[in-house]
């Protein structure tokens, strides 16, 4: 079965600063990949995905992601944060070989940013 | 205006009760999923439904049923054989039944048994 690990539990940055966050899957087939984005109060939405063609994707809010195959990874990255982007931040992965249809979630990452 | 919608927001059980969690969508979705969100576990399966009358139990299915009598409702109801069913609740859908297709979230309903 596959799994989604999500290293960084709670991230704490200052606006402007960098961001990136790991994820990696335990899946040795095809993928599709994806980050949700949960802001306070809000519903969990799409940030972006990946199914096929180039690795680096890009997401809304200037979110972006890349999938490197070798390394079993998606990470998320952004080149300068800002406060609206705290929330808790979600990868999943779907194994499309496998006939199962939900996704599988990491346990998430809290990011808080700092004004 | 389409979309997911939840009922109730908030949701307080006495123990040995069984309770049931709405969930409804007007988008024409297959495919319905109801997932259990725990602090720093993320989100995790318990059941889903590709088609009307047909649901698989996901990840985490005992304590829970389900039943999917139209295509617009998959509620979920939460039996006093769930050991600890104190958790926020999510219901999702996607088109069709290709696998991995974006799934659309609705506003959650947090139970808490007393």
């Amino acid at each position: 079965a596959q799994s989604v690990s999500q290293h960084n539990h709670h991230v704490i940055l200052s606006e402007a600063a960098s961001l990136e966050l790991g994820c990696n899957y335990s899946y040795g087939g095809t993928v599709n990949l994806f980050w949700y984005v949960q802001y306070p109060g809000q519903h969990l939405q799409l940030l972006l995905k990946y199914f096929s063609g180039d690795p680096l994707v890009k997401g809304i809010k200037g979110f972006e992601a890349e999938f490197i195959k070798s390394k079993f990874s998606f990470n998320l990255r952004k080149p300068s944060v800002q406060w609206s982007d705290t929330a808790e931040y979600f990868c999943a992965v779907n194994a499309r070989d496998t006939g199962r249809r939900a996704l599988t979630f990491g346990s998430g990452t809290r990011l808080q940013v700092q004004p | 205006d389409g979309g997911i919608t939840q009922s109730p927001k908030y949701l307080f059980r006495k123990e040995g009760q069984n309770v049931t969690l709405s969930c409804e969508q007007n988008l024409n979705h297959d495919a319905m999923y109801w997932y259990r969100q725990d602090p720093g576990q993320g989100l995790r399966l318990i059941y889903y439904s590709q088609i009307v009358n047909d649901f698989q139990k996901g990840d985490i299915a005992e304590g829970y049923s389900v039943s999917r009598e139209k295509k617009e409702s998959f509620p979920l109801t939460v039996t006093s054989a769930q050991k600890n069913p104190t958790a926020f609740y999510l219901c999702a859908s996607s088109i069709g039944t290709v696998p991995g297709n974006e799934q659309f979230f609705g506003p959650g309903t947090r139970l808490t048994v007393l």
